[in-house]
């Protein structure tokens, strides 16, 4: 069993839908969470990031943590076209370097 | 544009070969990732080094090497290729390598291994 699963899709969505996105993990040295977005033949790039539980909100993305259930969430709100792409979750320890253990990312299409 | 860069772009080579990856950080960035994604193991991190040291090392195999130069860049050697080992290649940087420095990726080098 992996540390980090992330259900790959694909999921497929209207335009102005919300989004929800979702990891979970079996490591609870897990401290540091993070989403990364990745457009088809680009690197991933860092959406937001979160550290232990609550939530984060930036603009139209909302990151939830629940350590309790070793569960993440990234919501998107008003999804726009833009928004198509493979979002992965990151997860690493407090402790040590800094080694990143990421999902399988699920790969988002939205709909005009 | 993330401004890490990596070359080649793509590489195409046959199973037993060696290649050399190579990558260069953002400017100021001291600290140099290198991560392997692939259809079935995702995206993996292998090894981190920072101002030339080696200071976190992830699932890398034996026949895999990497180092960080004086000018900071840094290259990833993989030999005696298999066919397994197509894969993207990635590099990232960041300022000072701990937890909460932000990786910036660059583009990737894709693999294909024949």
């Amino acid at each position: 069993q992996k540390e980090v699963e992330q259900d790959p899709g694909p999921l497929s969505v209207p335009e102005g839908a919300i989004v929800s996105l979702n990891c979970t993990y079996s490591n609870s040295a897990f401290q540091y969470f993070m989403w990364y977005r990745q457009y088809s033949r680009k690197g991933p790039e860092l959406l937001m990031y979160t550290y232990s539980s609550g939530n984060k909100e930036d603009g139209r993305f909302t990151a939830q943590v629940d350590k309790s259930s070793k569960y993440i969430s990234l919501f998107i709100r008003d999804s726009q076209p833009s928004d198509s792409a493979t979002y992965l979750c990151a997860m690493s320890e407090i402790q040590g370097a800094q080694k990143l253990v990421f999902g399988q990312g699920t790969r988002l299409t939205i709909n005009p | 544009d993330s401004g890490v860069t990596q070359t080649p772009k793509h590489l195409i080579t046959a199973t037993g070969q060696r290649v050399t990856l190579r990558c260069s950080p953002r400017s100021g960035d001291l600290s140099v990732y290198w991560y392997q994604q692939s259809l079935d193991q995702g995206l993996q991190f292998l090894i981190q080094y920072y101002n030339g040291e080696e200071r976190a090392k992830g699932n890398i195999l034996e026949r895999f090497s990497a180092q960080q130069f004086p000018d900071l860049h840094s290259e990833l050697n993989l030999s005696s290729l298999e066919l397994g080992d197509s894969a993207l290649y990635f590099c990232a940087s960041s300022f000072s390598g701990v937890l909460t420095d932000t990786q910036y990726f660059g583009p990737g080098t894709r693999l294909t291994v024949l």
